[in-house]
């Protein structure tokens, strides 16, 4: 199975401060059709997870575009610019290119 | 609007199974494959398989094969998930997520214990 590390565990940000987490995956996620299936999610505590950014970079309808992801191949990244106390939970990468599909193991932002 | 409303929570003994459900509704049931998703403190989040809801047809993660069973009944446009055989382990969150991870449904909490 693919495993995808994401980094850090935890990050402490103040409101505006712009901050970066790492997910790095095992094997190549470029997929043999040219996609490469890799995901972004917020878990905001006590709910579901909800899609921030999709095939890398593509900002989901709804999503502030202080959200952005960027990356190829087996390394990943996803920044916020400017975080607002909205954005506090945790962050997730999964990847869709290679079954089954795998999470990374979360990143908790949390205010400093 | 997309939504999904999975059944309540399960308190279910050890050796037992139990089917949770998730009602789709807000777009075309058999446009989008469904997921399954398991979330422990422990494992954290763990895909469990995908159906097909307009074929029926499945794939599963080696690790749940035997263990879950997914279901759609299109009539109503309800996917189902059995779990068979259930321990402590099989305690989790359970969450239903159609095509992309889009949307999601709010979770059935799972609790084995005699």
């Amino acid at each position: 199975d693919v495993v995808l590390t994401q980094t850090p565990p935890t990050l402490s940000a103040t409101i505006g401060q712009s901050v970066s987490i790492s997910c790095r995956s095992s094997q190549s996620l470029l997929h043999s059709n040219g996609n490469t299936y890799l995901h972004w999610l917020l878990q905001r505590p006590g709910q579901s997870p909800q899609l921030l950014i999709y095939l890398v970079s593509r900002l989901e309808s709804g999503v502030p575009n202080r959200f952005s992801g960027s990356g190829s191949g087996t390394d990943f990244t996803l920044k916020i610019s400017g975080v607002e106390a909205e954005d506090l939970g945790v962050y997730y990468c999964v990847q869709g290119t290679h079954a089954p599909w795998t999470f990374g193991g979360g990143t908790k932002l949390e205010l400093k | 609007q997309v939504q999904l409303q999975q059944s309540g929570a399960e308190l279910v003994k050890p050796g037992t199974s139990v089917k949770l459900s998730c009602k789709a509704s807000g777009y075309t049931f058999t446009s989008n494959h469904m997921n399954w998703i398991k979330q422990t403190t422990g494992q954290g989040l763990e895909w469990i398989g995908i159906i097909n809801p307009g074929s029926g047809g499945t794939s599963y993660n080696v690790k749940f094969k035997g263990k879950a069973t997914l279901t759609v009944d299109k009539s109503s446009s309800t996917a189902f998930m059995q779990l068979s055989s259930l321990t402590p382990e099989d305690s989790a969150v359970y969450y239903c997520a159609p095509g992309a991870f889009a949307y999601w449904g709010q979770g059935t909490l799972v609790t084995v214990s005699s």
